[in-house]
């Protein structure tokens, strides 16, 4: 299984300043066929299911802000929201899609400082 | 807008059965791979199964395997989750979602099952 491994697990950011989530996958998810890393960016608000943010590692889904953002490839990669909202307080998590199982991160809690 | 609905949970004890089914709306159901992803109380996401467009093709967590079920009907626009030999830690918020290919793209409220004695 492929391991997904997310930091820091929280953060304290001040409004309008940027926060940076890490991910990291135990091999590559980057599918040759489709010249695509496989990963994906999730948002959770509190009782509410995920959203969809970022898939192919740097595409964001119909909607979705522009001050998300997504980077890496192969085993490291980066969510960054350029400029935090009050409404961005949620837990992010990372995806890959590469193979199955699919598997996620651990989450990373954003909140305001 | 697509619209996915989940009934089915409950309480149920351990070594029991559930049935969990979700309805599909607003997009083309035979045309997408669909999946029951999971979250226990207060923990992180985990994926549980998945089921290609025609129902051909169905991959399982291996915790889940030989336990749970997934299935379609496709006539329906329904996605299901036969749950069996249930265990505690198969509690939490199971949710039905929509795959482009693999990509999970949208996602349920969710259905809330509950394994204790």
């Amino acid at each position: 299984d492929i391991v997904m491994t997310q930091s820091p697990d929280s953060l304290a950011v001040s409004l309008g300043e940027r926060a940076t989530i890490n991910c990291k996958s135990s091999q590559s998810v980057f599918d040759s066929a489709s010249n695509a890393n496989e990963l994906a960016w999730y948002q959770q608000k509190a009782g509410q299911p995920p959203k969809a943010l970022i898939y192919g590692a740097s595409t964001r889904e119909s909607g979705v802000p522009d001050r998300f953002s997504g980077s890496g490839s192969g085993t490291d990669f980066t969510l960054t929201i350029s400029s935090v909202q009050a409404e961005d307080v949620a837990i992010y998590y990372c995806q890959q899609y590469y193979n199955s199982p699919l598997t996620f991160g651990g989450g990373t809690k954003v909140e305001i400082k | 807008e697509v619209q996915l609905v989940e009934s089915g949970g409950g309480l149920v004890r351990p070594g029991g059965s559930l049935r969990l089914s979700c309805a599909a709306s607003g997009f083309t159901f035979n045309n997408d791979w669909m999946n029951w992803v999971r979250q226990a109380p207060g923990k992180g996401l985990e994926w549980v199964a998945n089921i290609k467009k025609d129902g051909s093709e169905k991959y399982y967590l291996d915790s889940v395997k030989g336990r749970f079920s997934i299935s379609r009907d496709n006539a329906q626009n329904s996605l299901f989750l036969q749950m069996n030999s249930l265990r505690a830690e198969d509690t939490a918020v199971y949710y039905c979602a929509r795959g482009r290919g693999w990509y999970i793209d949208s996602w349920g409220q969710g259905t809330l099952v509950i394994v204790s004695s």
